[in-house]
């Protein structure tokens, strides 16, 4: 069965730090990648995506994040992260097969805390 | 522009009562629509998906049942909830077939505590 690892439960760094969230899936065929955001009190939204091509994603609010098939990783980053993006990610995977196309598998989400 | 709702917001329900919560999208026809589970440290667990007016797929077997009796209405209901029923509930939608390059649309979502 598909599966999905993120494998930091919680993240707590300074303003302007470095950020990288990792993310590894178990399927061996072609995978859709995803990254959601959960901003406190609001929606889940869409951070970024990959389907194909250049394996370096870009999202908004200078997020992005590296395919890398070898390795079946998808790590987020972002060069220096602010107090707004203080929040809980979430990588999903995609596997596009029969009838569950469009079905998504969650990582458990990494809380992202941004001390001011 | 497309928009989708959930309710009641927040649930606190005795274990063995009913449970019926409401999914609504806006702005778009024939969607597929999803719920999901979100258990503290779980992570999103998909629990049925529908690609159609009456048609329910689950993915993990539980107390819970779905039904779309619209197109744009999604419902999760339960007979007797547990307590393992508790946690945060995500309906979701994708316009067009749920093709694997398409996004989903999350809602606010319901918090449901069964004590």
């Amino acid at each position: 069965a598909q599966s999905v690892s993120q494998h930091n439960h919680h993240v707590i760094l300074s303003e302007a730090a470095s950020l990288e969230l990792g993310c590894n899936y178990s399927y061996g065929g072609t995978v859709n990648l995803f990254w959601y955001v959960q901003y406190p009190g609001q929606h889940l939204q869409l951070l970024l995506k990959y389907f194909s091509g250049d394996p370096l994603v870009k999202g908004i609010k200078g997020f992005e994040a590296e395919f890398i098939k070898s390795k079946f990783s998808f790590n987020l980053r972002k060069p220096s992260v602010q107090w707004s993006d203080t929040a809980e990610y979430f990588c999903a995977v995609n596997a596009g097969y029969g009838g569950s196309q469009g079905n998504l598998i969650f990582g458990k989400g990494t809380k992202l805390s941004v001390k001011p | 522009s497309q928009t989708i709702h959930q309710w009641p917001a927040t649930l606190v329900q005795p274990v063995g009562s009913p449970l019926s919560l409401e999914c609504t999208v806006e702005g778009t026809s024939n969607p597929n629509l999803y719920w999901y589970r979100q258990a503290a440290g779980r992570g999103l667990q998909l629990l049925f998906y529908s690609v159609g007016i009456g048609q329910i797929s689950s993915e993990v077997p539980q107390n819970l049942s779905a039904s779309r009796p619209q197109d744009r209405q999604f419902i999760l209901s339960s007979k007797k909830l547990l307590l393992s029923d508790s946690g945060f509930y995500l309906c979701a939608w994708i316009a067009g077939r749920g093709g694997s390059e398409e996004t989903q649309y999350f809602g606010p979502g319901t918090r449901l505590l069964v004590l």
